[in-house]
């Protein structure tokens, strides 16, 4: 079955670094846009960033531009989160969702989502 | 960016009835050239992720009941819920997909029984 299974969560210190993965099942990974969207603790979701199906084109949100980097691997199904400069209001929940739309450069909503990383930056 | 904006914040209905949810979009998310809304809603449960429920506005993602129904068009949109059941307690999303990233999330609806 289509799955998604977040890793690399964890506790960091305001500064550092942490990197998120993503391992996809049961789908032709690289045919598929994959996003990344957390929640802060008791609050709503927040759209992260997004990387197209083949690698090229990259998005994000503007509080985590230059900060953030998206990333995957085709030959791996993997996809990854590069997370440098960590602030505290970067404590969340980080889901790994996949696109709806193959083989394009348009990305509309998300079909499948993972259960999550947890990443809590305090001192 | 384009900003939803969702009425109202929390809702409890008695089991039974239906809830109505209501996004607003700051444009429209109506694409004229193939007359389809760039808009989904998702649920989610307590201590799970998200699901999603509807897309293109108004159809159902497979597996999900028919007592879910989206509506409307342009800049103004609802999820009903009829006859809701206790399995229904969860947070909904509203989330455009019109332009180019970002993509924007309501701030969600916290469903209850009354």
């Amino acid at each position: 079955q289509v799955q998604l299974v977040e890793s690399g969560g964890g506790v960091v210190q305001p500064g550092g670094s942490l990197r998120l993965s993503c391992e996809a099942s049961g789908f032709t990974f690289s045919h598929y846009g994959m996003h990344w969207v957390r929640q802060a603790p008791g609050k709503g979701l927040e759209w992260v960033a997004l990387v197209a199906y083949e690698g090229s084109n990259k998005y994000y949100v503007d509080s985590v531009k230059g900060r953030f980097t998206i990333s995957r691997d085709n030959s791996r199904n993997m996809l990854y989160l590069q997370m440098n400069s960590l602030r505290a209001e970067d404590t969340a929940v980080y889901y790994c969702a996949k696109d709806w739309a193959e083989l394009l450069f348009n990305y509309y909503y998300m079909d499948v989502w993972g259960k999550g990383t947890t990443v809590t930056v305090s001192s | 960016d384009i900003v939803m904006t969702q009425s109202p914040d929390s809702l409890a209905v008695s089991l039974g009835e239906r809830a109505t949810i209501n996004c607003k979009s700051s444009q429209s998310v109506l694409y004229t050239s193939n007359n389809k809304n760039y808009l989904a809603w998702y649920q989610q449960k307590p201590g799970q992720p998200p699901k999603l429920l509807i897309y293109w506005a108004s159809t159902r993602e497979s597996g999900v009941p028919d007592r879910f129904s989206g509506s409307g068009s342009g800049t103004d949109f609802t999820l009903t819920i009829s006859n809701l059941q206790a399995e229904d307690v969860a947070v909904y999303y509203c989330q455009q997909y019109y332009s180019s990233p970002p993509r924007t999330f309501g701030q969600g609806t916290k469903l209850e029984i009354k």
